[in-house]
């Protein structure tokens, strides 16, 4: 069964950093596509970035990049976003998700972008 | 940027009733695009993805349908546990991009 638990949100001051994390399990990890997507309150959903399983290569939404990173350690089946200089409006709950397809999701971990 | 646009955005409808959203995308696809469930509170459940490709243990009254720019999700006989905000996705090309969702309300 195909698991991904995101961990890593919470209450963060306006300019200030986070780094979520996606504990994958029961597919392999390292051949698949991962992607984060967020969803801020009352709203729909946002696509923010995909990295390849083939080449780590990556793709980022105009409105967060140069502002976060995605990453991945294939040994540990982990998926990160690195988020920084976060801003009021990124306050949302934030998925990792399988394939560019979508074809699973986590839970998600909710960011709050607050002073 | 591809461009979806879902309609409805909400709609009513009452159990067994048979419902249809569209999607259209702002240039060609091919087949590339999924559709998801969402429910209150919960996260997004992948119901079809290559347009008409349902996902493992999804029942068979979803189906997808469509190519290049239309494309169409029907739920054919509506049940309590159906009523949810449905959105697409297409995966062609970055950005991806999702519809701005339906909202499947009980009538």
């Amino acid at each position: 069964e195909v698991q991904l638990l995101e961990s890593g949100g919470g209450l963060v001051q306006p300019g200030g950093s986070l780094r979520l994390s996606c504990a994958a399990s029961g597919f392999t990890f390292s051949n698949v596509d991962m992607s984060w997507v967020r969803q801020a309150p009352g709203k729909g959903l946002e696509w923010l970035s995909t990295i390849s399983g083939r080449d780590g290569s990556a793709a980022y939404a105009d409105s967060v990049r140069g502002r976060f990173t995605i990453s991945r350690d294939n040994s540990k089946n982990t998926l990160f976003l690195q988020m920084s200089s976060l801003r009021a409006e990124d306050t949302a709950v934030y998925y990792c998700a399988k394939t560019v397809a979508s074809d699973a999701w986590g839970q998600g971990t909710l960011v709050t972008v607050s002073s | 940027d591809i461009q979806m646009t879902q309609s409805p955005s909400s709609l009513s409808a009452s159990v067994g009733d048979r419902v249809t959203i569209t999607c259209r995308a702002s240039q060609g696809i091919s087949k590339s695009l999924a559709w998801f469930q969402q429910k209150p509170g919960k996260a997004p459940k992948s119901l079809i993805n290559a347009a008409s490709t349902l996902q493992s243990g999804v029942p068979s009254k979803f189906s997808g349908s469509g190519s290049g720019t239309d494309f169409t999700l029907t739920i054919s006989s509506l049940q309590p546990e159906d009523f949810a905000t449905y959105y697409c996705q297409q995966y062609k090309s970055y950005p991806l991009t999702f519809g701005g969702g339906t909202k499947v309300e009980i009538k």
